[in-house]
């Protein structure tokens, strides 16, 4: 399909353990973000990438979370040492670099931290 | 730094009522701004898009947001409501430079038959 992917779709583990998180964006599209959507509040911005450069971290919570990019193409959000407080849905999105920067956006992971 | 207000978490409509979900926005430079729509358990899907060209601007299934400077809002309408309509509707602004979305808190909208 031509639309951002991500997996797994659903993620549940335990506090403590690492986790990582994949999004496949749309080819071609220059920039990729990560946002997180907690149980009954909005989207939180993470991370911005720029090609596989990320000129943009200051939504990352703690230095539990990291991500890269590789070939201008997929990303991997790292969790850390997982906390119950890290359970929420991340979303992918992507889109060409230039203005208005319209967003294109992955169905999300689940991740259940018990 | 950029911000949305969506006014009212939850708004309620019967079928073929009018809907109108409210944003209202701060932008320190001149704003693009979004309408997304979740659906349970989907990801976000774009209704539309203002990028300073009509102050109008017309969605797909419907809808259409005004862009008012004066007021700084950018409310999210549609004629007459259907049963399809029902989901969580987010407003956002591009923040530049890498044009991250700063999104409201959401409304959920129920249509009532």
């Amino acid at each position: 399909g031509a639309g951002v992917s991500q997996s797994p779709s659903n993620k549940v583990t335990e506090k403590g353990k690492d986790v990582e998180l994949r999004c496949d964006p749309i080819s071609g599209h220059t920039a990729l973000y990560w946002y997180r959507q907690r149980l009954g509040q909005g989207l939180e911005f993470l991370i911005y990438f720029q090609g596989n450069s990320a000129p943009d971290k200051s939504g990352l919570p703690s230095d539990r979370f990291s991500a890269e990019r590789t070939g201008e193409s997929v990303s991997t959000l790292t969790i850390q040492r997982t906390q119950q407080e890290d359970s929420a849905v991340y979303l992918c999105a992507s889109s060409y670099n230039a203005p208005p920067g319209e967003q294109f956006f992955g169905p999300g992971t689940r991740l259940t931290v018990l | 730094a950029q911000s949305v207000t969506q006014l009212g978490s939850h708004v309620s409509v019967s079928e073929g009522a009018l809907v109108l979900l409210r944003c209202n926005y701060s932008s320190s430079v001149p704003p693009y701004l979004f309408w997304y729509v979740q659906y349970p358990n989907k990801g976000l899907q774009l209704l539309l898009k203002y990028t300073s060209a009509a102050t109008l601007v017309k969605g797909i299934n419907g809808f259409e947001a005004e862009f008012k400077k004066s007021e700084t809002s950018f409310h999210l309408t549609k004629p007459s409501a259907h049963m399809s309509d029902a989901a969580e509707y987010f407003c956002a602004v591009s923040d530049p430079p890498g044009n991250k979305l700063v999104f409201g808190a959401g409304t959920i909208l129920r249509v009532k038959s």
